[in-house]
């Protein structure tokens, strides 16, 4: 089943312990996304990444790492996680970055305390 | 900073009427226009995409583009209950990586 998967779901933290949320995706997209949700605020870019060892800023990435070493796993990593980065996260991938359609993993929902 | 507006509502429409979502964005560059239907607690989804000016239709929906007014919207017909979801607009610029979303309508339609 082509999907995309977000790994943990769930997530309780403390400030400052440094997490990974992992994205991996069966499809051999291209481009991978990662997005927060927030009330109010609709869904915001963080990161993205075009192909293999090519990511860039998207609209909010203070805060927060990528890598892409490997063209289907694209992990969010947030050294130092604070209160104001409790959210909701998206990983998306597409194949390619041309205005193709997304596919979304089912969201990690993060609390920091 | 690149745009993309919706009213948040809620637009609340009777089973069996028409919905309209209306969207618009501040870039002329955008070539590409996507709705997405997220229920809540999910993840968003694909509904409808759009590249050129005018009318795509598949099933009750409808998507609309008037990249002179910058204005695309969704008409979705007879709606039905399982229609209730925020749905999404997002927008991709040609040539620039990045996809903006708008913050999304909320659709109640009422049985």
């Amino acid at each position: 089943e082509a999907q995309v998967t977000q790994n943990p779901r769930y997530l309780i933290t403390v400030t400052g312990k440094k997490l990974t949320v992992t994205c991996s995706q069966n499809m051999n997209h291209e481009y991978m996304s990662w997005y927060r949700q927030d009330p109010g605020l609709g869904l915001r870019q963080i990161y993205y990444s075009m192909n293999v060892e090519v990511t860039d800023k998207g609209d909010v990435p203070e805060g927060y790492k990528v890598s892409r070493k490997e063209k289907r796993n694209f992990p969010l990593i947030l050294e130092s996680p604070s209160p104001n980065q409790t959210s909701l996260y998206f990983c998306a991938s597409s194949l390619s970055n041309l205005g193709d359609e997304q596919y979304f993993g089912p969201g990690t929902r993060l609390t920091v305390t | 900073q690149k745009e993309v507006e919706q009213n948040s509502g809620p637009l609340s429409v009777p089973e069996g009427a028409i919905a309209s979502l209306n969207c618009t964005y501040s870039d002329r560059g955008s070539q590409s226009f996507f709705w997405y239907r997220q229920y809540s607690g999910k993840s968003p989804e694909l509904i409808m995409s759009i590249y050129s000016n005018g009318d795509k239709e598949d099933g009750r929906f409808t998507a609309q583009l008037n990249k002179a007014s910058q204005y695309v919207s969704l008409l979705i017909r007879d709606s039905q209950p399982s229609d209730s979801a925020t749905y999404l607009c997002a927008v991709n610029s040609g040539g620039y990586q990045k996809v903006t979303f708008g913050i999304g309508t909320k659709l109640q339609v009422i049985p």
